[in-house]
């Protein structure tokens, strides 16, 4: 199927680390992404990987893929207040058109 | 920074009715796309365009959907017969080249169309 599959809730304590997870399905994708989404507002990219890298890090944000599995992690070190929002994995499919298939979403929330 | 803008912010409309959303890409990008996330729900892809034509469109995008560029700076989702399920948040996004650096789409901050 096309479903990119994540966990729907999780829920830190700040100052602990967040890691959520992500199933996708096309392993001939090139680039996955995390986008991060705050309440009534839009899109915005966190980070990308790209399909031959296992890992990368980005200040507060470290990705993991798996691409045996399809699997795909972004862990956030430190969880802040800030970073409670809705967060979707994507990834870039189609020769050409690279239009993304986003995963259903995780809502984090960060308890005080 | 340039940035991807959308109007309006919010539209409401009755059922039936024609509608419009509108959307500046980044000046230079050369591929448009359109998105719709249903309240609560995952973001889906409706269509993507280029060298004014559509490239790909998915099953959600029937013949009540339609996009244009009319001129070298907007582009355009209209929906000409509005049902109650095409109550959404429609993002616009563009992207550069089939060279650019990974893919990126960059997203407009979208427009809440609620169909009463």
């Amino acid at each position: 199927g096309e479903d990119v599959e994540q966990s729907l809730f999780l829920s830190v304590r700040e100052g602990d680390s967040s890691v959520i997870n992500c199933t996708y399905t096309d392993s001939s994708s090139t680039y996955l992404y995390w986008y991060k989404q705050e309440p009534g507002a839009g899109l915005q990219l966190l980070t990308y990987i790209f399909s031959n890298m296992d890992m990368k890090q980005d200040q507060r944000l470290t990705v993991l893929l798996n691409k045996k599995d399809k699997h795909l992690s972004l862990r956030i070190a430190d969880t802040q207040t800030g970073d409670s929002a809705i967060y979707f994995c994507a990834e870039s499919r189609g020769s050409g058109t690279y239009k993304y298939i986003f995963g259903t979403g995780t809502r984090l929330k960060v308890l005080a | 920074e340039p940035e991807v803008t959308q109007t309006p912010s919010h539209q409401v409309t009755q059922m039936g009715q024609e509608v419009i959303l509108r959307c500046v890409p980044i000046s230079n990008h050369l591929y448009f796309y359109w998105y719709r996330q249903i309240l609560g729900q995952k973001v889906e892809f409706l269509v993507s365009f280029y060298n004014n034509e559509i490239s790909e469109k998915s099953e959600i995008f029937d013949d009540q959907f339609s996009v244009e560029r009319p001129d070298g700076s907007n582009f355009t989702l209209k929906i000409r017969s509005t049902k109650l399920e095409d109550s959404a948040m429609y993002f616009c996004a563009s992207r550069p080249t089939a060279l650019a650096t990974y893919n990126e789409q960059f997203f407009g901050p979208g427009t809440r169309l609620t169909v009463l």
